[in-house]
């Protein structure tokens, strides 16, 4: 069973919009993580935020995590048409397992 | 640094042939991943290596068998391989356990037919 799921599965924007995806989770963890996936290639990482942190920003993406209600999102700002990939979060516990969600396909329309 | 490396990057079998696919990391990382990634499905952990001489199940081992065999190389092997194990299969690695940064490679595209 899969700790994370994605909110929208698509989405699709205009150039220089923002970009907000959701993820949430079932049960405790230590971090979460965010990827992204270019369509045929491997994920890469984006940023990580730990379960006892709020909010991380790394350049033009914005993480929230709010352990209360299993969720975290992603927001990217002023988006370009090199941000079109599948995003996804993923969790880990205190186990060896790391969990991924069933991601979210944003297209960023020039 | 090519970071993780797999190969074959696309291989066909018939339903019951076997094949390795095998991973490789030039980042000395302890911990390394075998995934499945299937349409609307996200990734599922096959199998991971916590450390060199070390292998665990993940969320969906049923028909595959890996082997650590020193800290560069992890290798996953399909026995007989059947049609449900088409998929694209994903190598990772983190410096230590799940907890930490995972680098990805670029992918197997596997079909069995």
């Amino acid at each position: 069973s899969q700790q994370g799921e994605e909110d929208p599965q698509a989405l699709s924007i205009q150039e220089g919009e923002n970009a907000t995806m959701n993820c949430s989770y079932k049960t405790s963890i230590n971090n979460l993580q965010w990827y992204r996936q270019n369509s045929g290639r491997g994920l890469v990482h984006l940023i990580l935020i730990r379960s006892n942190e709020r909010e991380k920003h790394s350049g033009r993406l914005r993480v929230t995590l709010d352990t209360s209600k299993k969720s975290s999102s992603l927001l990217i700002t002023a988006s370009r048409a090199a941000d079109t990939a599948s995003y996804f979060c993923a969790t880990s516990n205190t186990g060896n397992q790391f969990y991924f969600g069933t991601g979210t396909s944003l297209t960023v329309i020039p | 640094n090519a970071g993780v490396t797999q190969t074959p990057k696309f291989q066909v079998l018939k339903t019951g042939q076997s094949m390795t696919l095998q991973c490789a990391q030039d980042m000395n990382h302890n911990s390394m991943y075998w995934y499945r990634q299937d349409p609307g499905m996200g990734l599922r952990l096959i199998y991971y290596s916590a450390s060199e001489g070390t292998t665990d199940k993940g969320e969906v081992p049923n028909g595959y068998n890996v082997s650590r065999l020193n800290k560069r190389e992890f290798s996953l092997r399909l026995e007989s391989a059947a049609p449900s194990q088409t998929s694209v299969y994903f190598c990772a690695s983190s410096e230590a356990r799940s907890n930490e940064v995972q680098f990805f490679g670029p992918g197997t595209r596997l079909t069995v037919l």
